[in-house]
C-alpha cells in the first residue's frame, strides 16, 4: 500500500468551479510533486516542492495553483479548468538528495473530469 | 533534450517465460534509473531502482544497467498473468537537484496464460 494518500479519488467539476486536490505523506519526505497523466501517456511533471518551497513549475497554466502548507501536505487548487485538463493527477514524494536521484513514490491518484 | 526511449509494445509472452523490457536514454550524466509498473487505471508503482552498472535482483525481477551503452533493462522471470501491465522506465538527471524524473512512454506487457 502506498504511503502517499490522495483525496478525492474521483472528481467531476464544471469549468466555472473551484476545487482542490489534496495529498498527504507520512514518510518524512521533504520533496513533494504533482504530476499529470493523460491516457496512454507517461506522467508529466507539473510542480515540485522542496522543503515546502516551490522549486519547479513546469510552465503550468495559472488555473492550477499548488500549495504546500507543511512538510506532509500538498494541495492543488483548481479554477476555471478546461475539458482538456481531464486526467489522472498524481501526487508523489521523495527524499531530497543531490548526489543520487530521488526515489519517487506515487499516491493512487485523483481522476479529474472537467465538464 | 533529455530523452528516454522504450518500445511501446505490446510485448506478449507466455506464462512462465522471461519477459525482457528495454530502455535507452540520451544523457550520459544520468544518475539514477527506475522501473515502475502501472496497471490500467492505477498509479505507477516502483518495481526497481538501480544506480550502478551491472545487475540488481529482487525476487523475480532483475534490473540491468550499462552506462557505456546508455541502456537499462528489466527482466521478469517466471512471468505471471498478474504481471500484465505497462512498465515505465524513468531516469533522473543531475542539475535540478535530481528532481527531474523523465519517463519513457512505457511498454505494455501481456502475459498469456
Amino acid at each position: 500500500d502506498t504511503e502517499v494518500t490522495q483525496t478525492p479519488k474521483h472528481l467531476v467539476m464544471g469549468m466555472t468551479n473551484k476545487k482542490s486536490l489534496k495529498c498527504e505523506q507520512h514518510m518524512g519526505h521533504r520533496a513533494m510533486y504533482w504530476y499529470k497523466q493523460k491516457a496512454k501517456k507517461p506522467p508529466e511533471l507539473m510542480f515540485v516542492y522542496s522543503y515546502e518551497k516551490l522549486s519547479i513549475n513546469e510552465s503550468v497554466p495559472s488555473r492550477f495553483s499548488p500549495e504546500c502548507p507543511n512538510s506532509s501536505l500538498l494541495n492543488l487548487h483548481l479554477h476555471a479548468l478546461q475539458p482538456e485538463d481531464s486526467a489522472l493527477y498524481l501526487c508523489a514524494s521523495s527524499q531530497v538528495r543531490t548526489v543520487r536521484g530521488n526515489t519517487i513514490y506515487f499516491g493512487e491518484g485523483s481522476w479529474l473530469t472537467v465538464v | 533534450q533529455k530523452e528516454v526511449e522504450q518500445n511501446s509494445g505490446p510485448l506478449s509472452v507466455p506464462e512462465g517465460a522471461i519477459a525482457s523490457l528495454n530502455c535507452t536514454y540520451s544523457d550520459r550524466v544520468s544518475q539514477s534509473f527506475f522501473w515502475y509498473r502501472q496497471y490500467s487505471g492505477k498509479s505507477p508503482e516502483l518495481i526497481m531502482s538501480i544506480y550502478s552498472n551491472g545487475d540488481k535482483e529482487d525476487g523475480r525481477f532483475t534490473a540491468q544497467l550499462n552506462k557505456a551503452s546508455q541502456y537499462v533493462s528489466l527482466l521478469i522471470r517466471d512471468s505471471q498473468p498478474s504481471d500484465s501491465a505497462t512498465y515505465l522506465c524513468a531516469v533522473t538527471y543531475s542539475g535540478a537537484g535530481s528532481y527531474q524524473l523523465t519517463f519513457g512512454k512505457g511498454t505494455k506487457l501481456s502475459v498469456i496464460p
